[in-house]
């Protein structure tokens, strides 16, 4: 079946740092990859995705390429800042249309 | 961006009672509607693909007499937790897809609801 295996939390780093997360999966097919970000009490929001190998996703400073020889989608960001204090999910989606998530990153990030 | 609603939420209730959570897409028509469930610290665990005008598809593990869905509209699907407990208290997302966008294949999830039962 389907997995998403995330870098354990949580994760500290001091503002203007630079971010990580690592993120590997499983899947048959050719799944797209998902980054979502949930801040505490809310409910999910995408912050990027890729569709195909190669392809990186980018928003918010936040970027992730689609590596399909590793099988990974990591997400990177060169300098964090308070704000970007929340859980990160990697995810993927098949053609089946559903998702499966990794178990969540805690990113607190200190001034 | 595709906007999803969850109303309320959050809920207090008493043990024995049942709850109805909804989940609208307000700015696009989603044929399927997924519901979640989050504990603490955890993941989503996915309960239902709910399907507009068929029966919900309920993932291995959760009782669908207990979690009633009706996906009514092409913009509306309700979660109705039934004789609730203590145990049920969690933290219930949905999400949606829209089938039209360039980006089909993308969850627009709510803002959740958070259940607890006294």
């Amino acid at each position: 079946g389907n997995s998403v295996t995330q870098m354990e939390g949580p994760v500290t780093l001091s503002e203007e740092a630079f971010l990580t997360i690592n993120c590997t999966y499983t899947a048959t097919g050719y799944p797209s990859l998902f980054w979502y970000v949930q801040y505490p009490g809310e409910g999910l929001q995408l912050l990027l995705k890729a569709t195909k190998a190669d392809d990186k996703g980018s928003n918010k400073g936040f970027e992730a390429t689609y590596r399909k020889e590793t099988t990974s989608f990591h997400l990177e960001k060169g300098s964090v800042q308070v704000s970007d204090s929340a859980v990160y999910f990697c995810a993927l989606n098949t053609n089946a249309g559903k998702s499966t998530f990794g178990d969540g990153t805690t990113l607190t990030v200190k001034p | 961006g595709a906007v999803v609603s969850q109303h309320p939420s959050r809920v207090i209730c008493k043990s024995g009672t049942s709850v109805k959570i909804e989940c609208r897409s307000l700015d696009f028509q989603a044929t399927t509607m997924f519901w979640y469930r989050q504990f603490p610290k955890q993941s989503l665990m996915l309960m239902a693909t709910s399907n507009e005008g068929s029966k919900a598809t309920y993932e291995q593990g959760v009782e669908k007499d207990k979690f009633l869905i009706n996906h009514a509209s092409l913009t509306l699907s309700t979660l109705t937790v039934t004789s609730a407990h203590p145990e049920d208290s969690s933290f219930y997302i949905c999400s949606a897809r829209d089938p039209d966008s360039y980006f089909a294949d993308t969850q627009y999830f709510g803002p959740g609801t958070r259940l607890t039962v006294l």
